[in-house]
């Protein structure tokens, strides 16, 4: 069984602080990995997806870097602000191509106080 | 901007009942799919859909069986609705063929099963 595992499971910060969390997934068979933040009463929305190892991406205040060898990725929020609060989701793809399954872990959940 | 809908937000259904949840996309995607999300356990795969009158099995299929007669509509039926079936249904697509298989979630409908 392929496992997925997020952590911490949840985080409490003040605003303007920086923080990180952790995704960790099987190094073998590697397709992608993607970054999912979900608010609450909303849809989860795409963040990030990543194929090579070494990969960084960034979207404003929110990066991620990925090591496909070792079998993780860091999910970066520099100055974190109250509307960031969200739980932070990565899946892993073993499949790729037409089929795209993922393989969710259970989620970061931020909460960022004003 | 892709737009996936689902039929109800929430559902309040009673033991044994036939259960039917809707979900349709826009944006003509190929595949389709089914999750259940509760407490602890993350985003869990039911079926998942990658063409018209296909489909697979994800990981807790039983219970569950699916439908789709046309590439935009995937339905999810609980044959005979159970109690341990109350949880938070996503629906989910993603293009076919294609490597950055990022995926696009409904709203969710929250289903009670008294």
């Amino acid at each position: 069984i392929l496992n997925v595992e997020q952590s911490p499971q949840s985080l409490h910060v003040q605003e303007g602080d920086s923080t990180n969390f952790t995704c960790s997934f099987p190094s073998s068979n590697f397709y992608a990995l993607h970054w999912y933040r979900w608010e609450t009463a909303k849809s989860p929305e795409a963040l990030f997806v990543m194929t090579l190892n070494g990969d960084e991406k960034k979207k404003g205040r929110i990066s991620a870097t990925l090591n496909t060898k070792e079998g993780y990725s860091y999910l970066y929020i520099k100055g974190s602000q109250p509307e960031d609060s969200a739980t932070y989701l990565c899946a892993f793809d073993g499949y790729g191509g037409s089929q795209g399954n993922l393989i969710f872990g259970k989620g970061t959940k931020l909460s960022v106080k004003p | 901007d892709v737009k996936v809908t689902q039929s109800s937000r929430y559902l309040v259904k009673r033991t044994g009942e036939k259960v039917f949840l809707e979900c349709v996309q826009d944006m003509d995607h190929e595949n389709m799919f089914w999750y259940r999300q509760d407490p602890g356990l993350g985003l869990r795969l039911i079926y998942f859909s990658y063409d018209v009158k296909m489909k697979e099995k994800g990981d807790i299929p039983e219970g569950y069986s699916v439908s789709r007669e046309k590439k935009e509509r995937f339905s999810l039926i609980l044959e005979s609705a159970s109690t341990n079936q109350t949880s938070m249904y996503l629906c989910a697509s993603s293009l076919g063929g294609v490597y950055e298989g990022e995926q696009y979630f409904g709203p969710g409908t929250r289903l009670t099963v008294t």
